[in-house]
């Protein structure tokens, strides 16, 4: 099956900073790449995804690329705010929902400090 | 849209006893389902993919007679956690992928058995 690795597992930056979360993945038959903000005693809200035809994909602040020659995926964070403080996770499927599983990485604990 | 409402937010049981919780699609009708547990500090882990009208697919190692799950329509899903002990005291989540939204995850349901 499937297995994401997420690195690193805690991160701490400075207000204003940028931030960059990295995934690598194992099966090659995965083409969607979500990643969600998990704050705490909350579920996870994703907050961008990426599919394998596209090798970038930006919404304000927020970024992710994917190579997928070399199966993996970066988040980049850019401008961080307090309010982007909480654990990151990664996740790999073979196909946009369905009844495919989603296999999530180990998280990243973000926190961004005044 | 593609919201997915997960009740309760909390329970506290006593040990030997039962607790269900619910999962409900709110403007979509779900097939699939599926059920994590998550632990504190950890990454979501799927327990089971719950099938509408079908038994449910359990992850290896998780004990589907002890975690009931029956998905009878296309938007309510409920996880029964069954003679609960300490150690079952956990962050359960449930989540569903409509189609062309990815996957959308309920608020969590935090279980304390004493």
């Amino acid at each position: 099956g499937e297995n994401v690795e997420q690195h690193p597992s805690t991160l701490s930056v400075q207000e204003g900073d940028s931030a960059v979360i990295k995934c690598t993945y194992s099966d090659s038959a995965s083409n969607y790449f979500p990643w969600y903000k998990q704050e705490l005693g909350k579920g996870p809200q994703l907050i961008i995804d990426i599919r394998s035809n596209v090798g970038e994909k930006k919404d304000q602040r927020i970024a992710v690329t994917l190579n997928k020659t070399a199966k993996h995926f970066s988040l980049h964070i850019t401008e961080t705010q307090p309010e982007d403080s909480a654990v990151y996770f990664c996740a790999a499927s073979p196909i946009t929902g369905g009844g495919n599983k989603l296999t999530f990485g180990t998280g990243t604990q973000l926190k961004v400090e005044l | 849209g593609a919201v997915v409402s997960q009740h309760p937010s909390w329970v506290i049981c006593k040990s030997g006893t039962s607790v269900k919780i619910e999962c409900r699609s709110l403007d979509f009708q779900a097939t699939t389902m599926f059920w994590y547990r998550q632990f504190p500090k950890q990454s979501l882990m799927l327990m089971a993919t719950s099938n509408e009208g079908s038994k449910a697919t359990y992850e290896q190692g998780v004990e589907k007679d002890k975690f009931l799950i029956n998905h009878a329509s296309l938007t309510l899903s409920t996880l029964t956690v069954t003679s609960a002990h300490p150690e079952d005291s956990s962050f359960y989540i449930c989540s569903a992928a409509p189609s062309g939204y990815g996957y959308t995850f309920g608020s969590g349901t935090r279980l304390t058995v004493v």
